[in-house]
C-alpha cells in the first residue's frame, strides 16, 4: 500500500514557466513533508520541507503548499529553468509511533524543462 | 566538509551471494539510515541507525541486515541475494535522525545475475 503517491511520472515544461508537481498521501499520521532533487547518478539532495502547522513554505523559486483536508502538497518551480530537469520525490514521516526516524517516499516525478 | 561516502559504487554478484556494502556518514552525523531505489518502487526505507542501535526497521526480509559503529559508519549486509535485489542502496546521515533533512551518498548500484 503506497501511503505517499506522485501520480504523474514525468512533466515538461517550457524555460521560464511555472512546474507544478504533485504529491499526495494517505497517512494522516504523517505531519512533515520534503522535496528531494535527484540527479542521474548522484545521490537525492533536499529541496524544500513543509510542517503540518504551515500551509505555505517558500525559498526562493520554490514553494511548497500543503492542502492537509485534502492530503495534498505540491511544489511549485517559478520560473522553471533547463538545470531543474531532474527526478522530484515527495517524502513524509511521522513524528508519532517511533516513525520519525524513517521518510516514506514517493516514487518521484521527472521534470523536463525544455529552452 | 565531506559528503556521505559509499563505497562500492559498483557492483556485480551472482544469485545466492552475499553483499555489503558501506556508508561514512558526515563528520558528526549520528544517525544513518539506509533505503534501496528501484525504478518500479522508487526509494523504500531499509533501516535507521542512531548511536549503534537500530531505532526503525523497513518491510524488508531478514537476508537484510546492517550496523553501526561506535564512529557512525554503517555497514548493510544482504544475503542469500536474489535477482530483485538489483537495486541502487542510499545510504543518508543526519545529526539526530529526526524527521527531515537527510543527506544522502551517492548510492552503491549492485547487479545481481
Amino acid at each position: 500500500d503506497q501511503q505517499v503517491k506522485q501520480n504523474s511520472p514525468s512533466l515538461s515544461v517550457q524555460e521560464g514557466r511555472i512546474s507544478i508537481l504533485n504529491c499526495d498521501y494517505t497517512n494522516s499520521m504523517f505531519d512533515y513533508f520534503l522535496w528531494y532533487k535527484k540527479y542521474p547518478a548522484e545521490g537525492p539532495t533536499f529541496l524544500i520541507s513543509i510542517s503540518s502547522i504551515k500551509d505555505k513554505n517558500e525559498d526562493g523559486r520554490f514553494t511548497v503548499f500543503l492542502n492537509k483536508s485534502a492530503k495534498h502538497l505540491s511544489l511549485h518551480i517559478v520560473p522553471s529553468q533547463p538545470g531543474d530537469s531532474a527526478v522530484y520525490f515527495c517524502a513524509a514521516s511521522s513524528n508519532s509511533g517511533g516513525s520519525n526516524y524513517k521518510l516514506t517516499f514517493g516514487k518521484g516525478t521527472l521534470l523536463t524543462v525544455n529552452p | 566538509k565531506a559528503g556521505v561516502t559509499q563505497t562500492p559504487r559498483y557492483l556485480i554478484k551472482t544469485r545466492g551471494q552475499q553483499v555489503t556494502l558501506s556508508c561514512s556518514p558526515i563528520s558528526g552525523h549520528r544517525s544513518v539510515s539506509w533505503y534501496q531505489q528501484t525504478p518500479g518502487q522508487g526509494l523504500q526505507f531499509l533501516f535507521e541507525y542512531f548511536s549503534e542501535t537500530q531505532r526503525n526497521k523497513g518491510n524488508f526480509p531478514g537476508r537484510f541486515s546492517g550496523r553501526q559503529f561506535s564512529n557512525s559508519r554503517s555497514e548493510m549486509n544482504v544475503s542469500t541475494l536474489e535477482l530483485g535485489d538489483s537495486a541502487l542502496y542510499l545510504c543518508a546521515s543526519s545529526l539526530q535522525g529526526m524527521s527531515g533533512e537527510l543527506f544522502f551518498g551517492e548510492g552503491s548500484r549492485l547487479t545481481v545475475l
